[in-house]
């Protein structure tokens, strides 16, 4: 079956630690997209990519990097300049530009200590 | 700035009793409007793209509209199956600006 898969599920870090969250895709889509989701707020994008090693900065892409360095592949890296890190990630994915019917991985759900 | 506003932010609902969830838009040149659905602790699924004034479209008990201005989307005879957060999406300026959704509570 082809979907997102995100993991881990759930990652717990102390403060002043770098982690990274992983986005895998088998749909061959070109573009991807990481999102932050906090409760009462809407999605916010963080960082995405049309291309593989092309990326660009959201709205809210302070404390984070990304690379892609392959199709499938989007890792997101939180860093300790992220002040308030805290939150439900989610990684998408579509075929074009974000114009089209993007598909959401399950989510990672990461809890500073 | 793009924004796009919800409502009502919860709803409950008896199974059965239809209704509708607004989705206000300000955006320059909307070039669509998304909806998704999104189950507690799990990535939105995809349920509609609508591009224009007048455009319906349907699925199961879901019926999108949209207008110049906002977007409903009607839940008719609901099931507690269909409790979820609807996230309303404007593709506008460059980006999907998100609203915050309508929290549906749909009792047996």
């Amino acid at each position: 079956d082809g979907g997102i898969t995100q993991s881990p599920k759930y990652l717990f870090r102390k403060e002043g630690q770098n982690v990274t969250l992983s986005c895998e895709q088998n749909l061959n889509h070109d573009a991807m997209y990481w999102y932050r989701q906090d409760p009462g707020q809407g999605l916010r994008l963080i960082y995405y990519s049309q291309i593989v090693n092309d990326f660009q900065k959201g709205d809210i892409a302070e404390g984070y990097s990304v690379s892609r360095e392959k199709k499938e592949s989007f890792p997101l890296t939180v860093t300790s300049a992220q002040k308030n890190p805290t939150a439900f990630y989610l990684c998408a994915s579509s075929d074009g530009g974000y114009r089209n019917e993007q598909f959401f991985g399950p989510g990672t759900r990461l809890t500073v200590l | 700035e793009d924004q796009v506003t919800q409502s009502p932010e919860a709803l409950r609902l008896q199974e059965g009793e239809s209704s509708s969830l607004n989705c206000s838009y300000t955006v320059s040149g909307l070039r669509g409007l998304f909806w998704y659905r999104q189950d507690p602790g799990k990535g939105p699924e995809f349920l509609f793209t609508l591009y224009s004034a007048g455009e319906e479209k349907e699925k199961e008990r879901l019926k999108a509209t949209l207008t110049k201005k906002e977007s409903f989307l009607h839940i008719t005879a609901p099931k507690p199956e269909d409790s979820a957060t609807y996230l309303c999406a404007a593709d506008g300026n460059n980006r999907l600006a998100f609203g915050k959704g309508n929290q549906v509570v749909v009792i047996p």
